[in-house]
C-alpha cells in the first residue's frame, strides 16, 4: 500500500524559512503530480503548489514570491521551501501524489507548522 | 483564479437518511476532453482529506457505492443515498481544471 511520509521542523520564528519534505513508498515517484497543500487551524484547505509530471512546477500566485518546490521528477523525496514565514503560514502541510483526472489521489498524514516568536 | 462555492455549509444528517451537497464554479469545469474536473473530498475529524470523487462522478477505488456524484459545466452535487456514522467530516469540492487549483469552502456535516 503506498504512503506518503512527511517531514520537517514543526516550529518557526517569524522571519525563518519553513522546509518539508515529502517521500513516497510502496509506490513510484515518477509519472506523478506532487502537490503541497496546507490547512490553517480551523480553516480549509488552500492549494501551494506542485511540480508535475514533467518536472514543471506551478505555484499559488499569493505564495510565488516565498516559494519554491523541488524534487527530481524519477527520485524520492521532493520538498517545500518557504521563506520569510509569519503567523499567518501556521497550519497543517500536507503532500498529495496524483495523476490526470486523479490529481490529489494519495495523502499524507499531514505535518503541523507553528510560526511563533 | 477560479471560485469554488459550496452549499450549505453546514449539514445535520439522520443515520440512513440521504444527504446532498452543492458545489458551484465561477468558470465551466468542463474539459475539451469531456471530462468534468471537479473532485470530492471527505476530511474525517483529526485524518487527512482522502478523494471520493473524480472527474465529477467517478468513484475512488475503495470508496463506498452510497457516494455518487453529479453534475456539469459550474453546478455539481455529491450524494449520499444512506448517511452512515462513519460519513461524519468536512467535504469539500475542489477543481483541477486549472492553477491555482481551489477549493470550496467545506461543507461540515454531523449526525443529528
Amino acid at each position: 500500500q503506498v504512503q506518503l511520509q512527511q517531514w520537517g521542523a514543526g516550529l518557526l520564528k517569524p522571519s525563518e524559512t519553513l522546509s518539508l519534505s515529502c517521500a513516497v513508498y510502496g509506490g513510484s515517484f515518477g509519472g506523478y503530480y506532487w502537490n503541497w497543500i496546507r490547512q490553517p487551524p480551523g480553516k480549509g484547505l488552500e492549494w501551494i503548489g506542485e511540480i508535475d509530471r514533467r518536472g514543471n512546477t506551478n505555484y499559488n500566485s499569493s505564495l510565488k514570491s516565498r516559494l519554491t518546490i523541488s524534487g527530481d521528477t524519477s527520485n524520492n523525496p521532493f520538498s517545500l521551501t518557504l521563506t520569510s514565514v509569519t503567523a499567518a503560514d501556521t497550519a497543517v502541510y500536507y503532500c498529495a501524489r496524483g495523476v490526470d483526472g486523479r490529481l490529489l489521489a494519495d495523502w499524507g498524514k499531514g505535518t503541523t507548522v507553528i510560526v511563533s516568536s | 483564479d477560479i471560485v469554488m462555492t459550496q452549499s450549505p455549509l453546514s449539514l445535520p444528517v439522520t443515520p440512513g437518511e440521504p444527504a446532498s451537497i452543492s458545489c458551484r464554479s465561477n468558470q465551466s469545469l468542463l474539459h475539451t476532453d469531456g471530462y468534468n474536473y471537479l473532485d470530492w473530498f471527505l476530511q474525517r475529524p483529526g485524518q487527512s482529506p482522502q478523494l471520493l470523487i473524480f472527474w465529477a462522478s467517478n468513484r475512488a477505488s475503495g470508496v463506498p457505492d452510497r457516494f455518487s456524484g453529479s453534475g456539469s459545466g459550474t453546478d455539481f452535487t455529491l450524494e449520499i443515498s444512506r448517511v452512515a456514522a462513519e460519513d461524519v467530516g468536512v467535504y469539500y469540492c475542489m477543481q483541477p481544471l486549472q492553477t491555482p487549483r481551489t477549493f470550496g469552502q467545506g461543507t461540515r456535516v454531523e449526525m443529528k
